[in-house]
């Protein structure tokens, strides 16, 4: 079946460090990636996505991009701010014909912390 | 502005009794999902509809039991057969059919048994 892995965490870092979360991936055919962000108390947003290989999502200074021959989508941000402390989930979600068809998978969450 | 209303954001069970947790979306989704989060881990699936009158049991589902009457209304009841309730429930939707668009999210209902 489908599964996701994400780096262990809790992830602590200064402010304006530099970011990267690992997504690891197992999917039959060419699933669609997704980085879900959680803030204390609140449901998850969506950070970025991206569709086939070698896409690149963006969003907020954060970049991902789709990389089929490694089964990864690992998180980068150039700079982190004390305000992008929140829970990142990766998640795939399988395209048309396989068992789990419009269901998304999530790995288990990354908790980052940026201090000033 | 469309998006999913999850209601109540904090609820109080007592030991033996049954509630229901409201979700509602205005974005004409099809389909529907209740997942619980626990501290520190991840999502799990409890259940889900792709289409009214339909749904499926998740990873997680006893205990709990859903109804999908309306498109608009996906409502979770946990149980007193669940006996760990406390948690922080997630509803979902998404367009049928279109498995590059992800989910919207509500923002959660938080369960404590007292």
């Amino acid at each position: 079946g489908n599964s996701v892995t994400q780096m262990e965490g809790p992830v602590t870092l200064s402010e304006e460090a530099f970011l990267t979360i690992n997504c690891t991936y197992t999917a039959t055919g060419y699933p669609s990636l997704f980085w879900y962000v959680q803030y204390p108390g609140e449901g998850l947003q969506l950070l970025l996505k991206a569709t086939k290989a070698d896409d690149k999502g963006s969003n907020k200074g954060f970049e991902a991009t789709y990389r089929k021959e490694t089964t990864s989508f690992h998180l980068e941000k150039g700079s982190v701010q004390v305000s992008d402390s929140a829970v990142y989930f990766c998640a795939l979600s399988e395209r048309a014909g396989g068992t789990s068809y419009g269901k998304l998978t999530f790995g288990q969450g990354t908790i980052l912390t940026v201090h000033p | 502005d469309g998006g999913i209303t999850q209601s109540p954001k904090y609820l109080f069970r007592k030991e033996g009794q049954n509630v229901t947790l409201s979700c509602e979306q205005n974005l004409n989704h099809d389909a529907m999902y209740w997942y619980r989060q626990d501290p520190g881990q991840g999502l799990r699936l409890i259940y889900y509809s792709q289409i009214v009158n339909d749904f499926q049991k998740g990873d997680i589902a006893e205990g709990y039991s859903v109804s999908r009457e309306k498109k608009e209304s996906f409502p979770l009841t946990v149980t007193s057969a669940q006996k760990n309730p406390t948690a922080f429930y997630l509803c979902a939707s998404s367009p049928t059919g279109a498995p590059h668009y992800g989910y919207t999210f509500g923002s959660g209902t938080r369960l404590t048994v007292v």
